[in-house]
């Protein structure tokens, strides 16, 4: 099955600054890859989705860029504010399968400070 | 809409107790999953449905059995509860097959077993 591979686990950054979270996979049909936000006490929910045909999305302040030959992904978010501290999770999936899951990787705590 | 609904919220066992978790969602969406979240591990797949009357494994379903009651409702049995399903637990519902399309979670239930 599919591993999902998720870096850093903890990431500390300054209000303003960017902050980078990287994924690799391991199935090449993987052709989804969500990201999830969780903040405390609630449950993960979307902010950004990219298919394998492109290699970069942006909405705003955040960016999702693909490597399919390197089967590696990455979050990006510019000008980070105190509100962007959360969990963020990576995922890939096989789109168009019913037998297809969403494998997640294990989570980045990324904290901005004031 | 409220979404995806868990309940309860919190919940403490004794090992060898049994208990129901319940998730309903008002999106007619004919995918849900049960997910459980343990620090450092992500999120990973105890049983999905992928529409009603239709259920199968996923990564970790030993100790849990899953009731597709009709489109809306999908529960999640723990027959007699062990230290090791100490978790939170997600409920989660998509409009299309597994791992297609969004997710949307509920917000969780902490279960600790003594």
């Amino acid at each position: 099955g599919e591993n999902v591979e998720q870096h850093p686990s903890t990431l500390s950054v300054q209000e303003g600054d960017s902050a980078v979270i990287k994924c690799t996979y391991s199935d090449s049909a993987s052709n989804y890859f969500p990201w999830y936000k969780q903040e405390l006490g609630k449950g993960p929910q979307l902010i950004i989705d990219i298919r394998s045909n492109v290699g970069e999305k942006k909405d705003q302040r955040i960016a999702v860029t693909l490597n399919k030959t390197a089967k590696h992904f990455s979050l990006h978010i510019t000008e980070t504010q105190p509100e962007d501290s959360a969990v963020y999770f990576c995922a890939a999936s096989v789109r168009g399968s019913t037998l297809g899951r969403l494998y997640f990787g294990r989570g980045t705590q990324l904290t901005v400070w004031p | 809409n409220a979404g995806v609904t868990q309940t309860p919220k919190f919940q403490v066992l004794k090992t060898g107790q049994s208990m129901t978790l319940q998730c309903a969602q008002d999106m007619n969406h004919n995918s849900m999953y049960w997910y459980r979240q343990d620090p450092g591990m992500g999120l990973r797949l105890i049983y999905y449905s992928a529409s009603e009357g239709t259920t199968d494994k996923g990564e970790v379903p030993n100790g849990y059995n899953v009731s597709r009651l009709n489109k809306r409702e999908f529960s999640l049995r723990l027959e007699s509860a062990a230290p090791s399903q100490t978790s939170v637990y997600f409920c989660a519902s998509s409009e299309l097959g597994q791992g297609v399309g969004e997710q949307f979670f509920g917000p969780g239930t902490r279960l600790t077993v003594l």
